[in-house]
């Protein structure tokens, strides 16, 4: 069984401009929830997505956006890129049967310059 | 504002050695309690615990959570270098999981 997929591993961006990133989860669950990680706060959850719905949300500005398709796929947009979301965005899936354990994919490392 | 702590921060010890790490926690509507490794980018699933006073074991890992003083312990026995990494400590409630910060372990041969 595939494990949690992201796209792409790597990103460098100048600040003001958006980005996507894309999440496959693992086949047959259906949430997807995305966290940042940066060194000082350690792992902070954006947002959680379940059947196409968004279930619930951190403590994240507006510019801070996700969607999941019908497929569970699920993609994360940052707007207005400030140096501050310079970080690693993790996302994680999980099934009906697994509760709170989450699965995490390797991340995309995103630069701000 | 829930919470989750763990200690230390950083660890250096040589292989062979025991070492534990804790993860308090203050989080309303209390689910489960996990443990991650982090060596790379992905972290990768340990334990988790539902129950006071029932040690999880897996080989040289073992942890056990206290429901009453708010707190979870992880034991690594014969450390190995293969240990070297970070440990998250995370608490699931009715909705999200809430990390701790980390301890990052360093194991030296």
């Amino acid at each position: 069984k595939a494990g949690v997929t992201q796209t792409p591993r790597y990103l460098i961006k100048t600040r003001g401009q958006q980005v996507t990133l894309s999440c496959s989860p693992i086949s047959g669950h259906r949430s997807v929830s995305w966290y940042q990680q940066t060194p000082g706060q350690g792992l902070q959850f954006l947002f959680e997505y379940f059947s196409e719905t968004q279930r619930n949300k951190g403590n994240f500005p507006g510019r801070f956006s996700g969607r999941q398709f019908s497929n569970s796929r699920s993609e994360m947009n940052v707007s207005t890129l400030e140096l501050g979301d310079s970080a690693l965005y993790l996302c994680a899936s999980r099934g009906v049967t697994t509760n709170e354990k989450l699965f995490f994919g390797s991340g995309t490392q995103l630069s701000v310059l | 504002e829930d919470k989750v702590v763990q200690s230390p921060l950083s660890l250096v010890v040589h292989e062979g050695d025991t070492v534990t790490l804790n993860c308090s926690y203050e989080v309303t509507n209390f689910r489960s309690l996990l443990w991650y490794k982090q060596e790379k980018k992905a972290p990768t699933f340990l334990f988790m615990l539902t129950s006071s006073g029932i040690e999880k074991k897996s080989g040289r890992l073992s942890s056990i959570l206290d429901k009453k003083e708010l707190f979870s312990i992880l034991n690594i026995t014969a450390t190995q270098t293969g240990d070297s990494a970070v440990y998250l400590c995370a608490v699931g409630n009715t909705d999200k999981l809430i990390f701790g910060t980390g301890t990052r372990l360093q194991v030296f041969p």
